[in-house]
């Protein structure tokens, strides 16, 4: 397996502008995560979906955040509108039905300019 | 609200000394304390872990002590290497979420 894809691994783009970034799920993991990583506040749970679910989206900063996860093996996390403070590196991770390691993707570091 | 506190936020060894990165979680529900290791660009990838009924478990070079009572963990780099040098975040589990600590950014001189 080539664990979880995140595409795309750099986003540079305007303020009021729509993101979009993706997640390919390690086939067979039945729960997936969105993160959020700054310096300032480290990696921040964003929201989780169990077997493509959403079961706990508290961690969504705003109304301006949503993500989805039409089927099991791809999720997206999308901003509209973006706003500068949203620059960050954007994590997707996995985990195996045995809860013992969540496996994470290389990231999407976004640019709101 | 953060579920595990970590710290230090920054941390700079010598090469052959050790590093010592604390934790602390309030939650007695957390069954599954792993330690996370980051390069930069890549994403954080499972470096050591531990459950509550041991108070100590070590790999090579990197041992997790572990605290109930006190509901701390700190991860204890032996013998620290400049490869070492990466962020580490502490993460506490239960059922499938998994919450992390903000990070501790190791810095080994040669």
């Amino acid at each position: 397996d080539a664990g979880v894809i995140q595409s795309p691994r750099h986003e540079v783009t305007e303020m009021g502008q729509e993101v979009t970034l993706r997640c390919k799920p390690i086939s067979g993991h039945n729960s997936l995560f969105w993160y959020r990583q700054t310096m300032m506040r480290g990696l921040e749970l964003l929201i989780y979906f169990n077997n493509n679910v959403p079961i706990d989206d508290s961690g969504m900063p705003e109304d301006r955040f949503s993500a989805k996860m039409p089927n099991a093996s791809f999720s997206t996390l999308k901003i509209q509108p973006s706003e500068p403070r949203d620059s960050a590196v954007y994590f997707c991770a996995s985990i195996n039905r045995l809860v013992t390691e969540a496996f994470f993707g290389q990231g999407t570091r976004l640019t709101v300019v | 609200q953060q579920q595990v506190k970590q710290s230090p936020q920054s941390l700079i060894v010598q090469k052959g000394g050790i590093s010592i990165i604390n934790c602390a979680y309030e939650n007695t529900a957390f069954d599954y304390f792993p330690w996370y290791q980051q390069f930069p660009g890549k994403g954080p990838a499972l470096l050591i872990a531990i459950r509550p009924d041991v108070s100590e478990k070590k790999e090579g070079r990197f041992t997790i002590s572990f605290n109930k009572s006190a509901k701390q963990f700190s991860l204890h780099i032996m013998d620290s290497q400049p490869g070492d040098s990466a962020t580490y975040f502490c993460a506490a589990s239960t059922g499938n979420q998994f919450y992390f600590g903000t990070g501790t950014s190791l810095t080994v001189i040669p």
